[in-house]
């Protein structure tokens, strides 16, 4: 199946700081990436579906100045939580879209914000 | 939009148990059905699909049909391993739409 990574795959920084998450797909080419949240034994929390070239767009109640998400080509979308916060340690999740439709998931970032 | 409802967990099971994770979904049109897995610590893997009304997706000893007339598509799986204990997600969705994840439901397998 195809491949998707994220880097890092754990972050610890200090409240006030930014940091950026990345996701790749490894060999295949992704118009539209997702990225989601998950919190201690929930589901998933789809923040925004991330398209190469354009804007990202944004769910219900998601800060797009706190939660910056760029797609800056067809393998690569970065996910950066500026002026981070403990509130926003989380695992963070990416997915990427092959031409087919079909989803495939990053392994995940842990995020914790002391 | 899509909804979907699984059944709360954690599953408690002994190895070479049946398994089964309901799962119901609501939907404006017919979607794809997917079940994702997520080990501990990990991301979600796709456990197997099912595109169109009836068909049967099956992987790693799993299998789940699509229902449409029940709306529903539970997994099962005849015999359980302890490697199989992980987090099930049930999600309808897919093509040009998002996935809407259900809460997820917790398989414990024991020895």
């Amino acid at each position: 199946g195809a491949v998707v990574s994220q880097h890092p795959s754990r972050v610890i920084c200090k409240s006030g700081t930014s940091v950026k998450i990345e996701c790749r797909s490894l060999d295949f080419q992704a118009t539209t990436m997702f990225w989601y949240r998950q919190f201690p034994k929930k589901s998933l929390m789809l923040m925004a579906t991330s398209n190469e070239g354009s804007k990202a767009t944004y769910e219900q109640g998601v800060e797009k100045d706190k939660f910056l998400i760029n797609h800056a080509s067809l393998t690569l979308s970065t996910l950066t939580v500026t002026s981070a916060h403990p509130e926003d340690s989380s695992f963070y999740i990416c997915s990427a879209r092959t031409q087919t439709y079909e989803q495939y998931f990053g392994p995940g970032t842990r995020l914790t914000v002391t | 939009g899509n909804s979907v409802t699984q059944m709360e967990g954690p599953v408690t099971l002994s190895e070479e148990a049946f398994l089964t994770i309901n799962c119901t979904y609501t939907a404006t049109g017919y979607p794809s059905l997917f079940w994702y897995v997520q080990y501990p610590g990990e991301g979600l893997q796709l456990l197997l699909k099912a595109t169109k009304a009836d068909d049967k997706g099956s992987n790693k000893g799993f299998e789940a049909t699509y229902r449409k007339e029940t709306t529903s598509f539970h997994l099962e799986k005849g015999s359980v391993q302890v490697s199989d204990s992980a987090v099930y997600f049930c999600a309808p969705g897919g093509g040009t739409d998002k996935l809407i994840f259900g809460t997820g439901t917790r398989l414990q397998v024991f020895p």
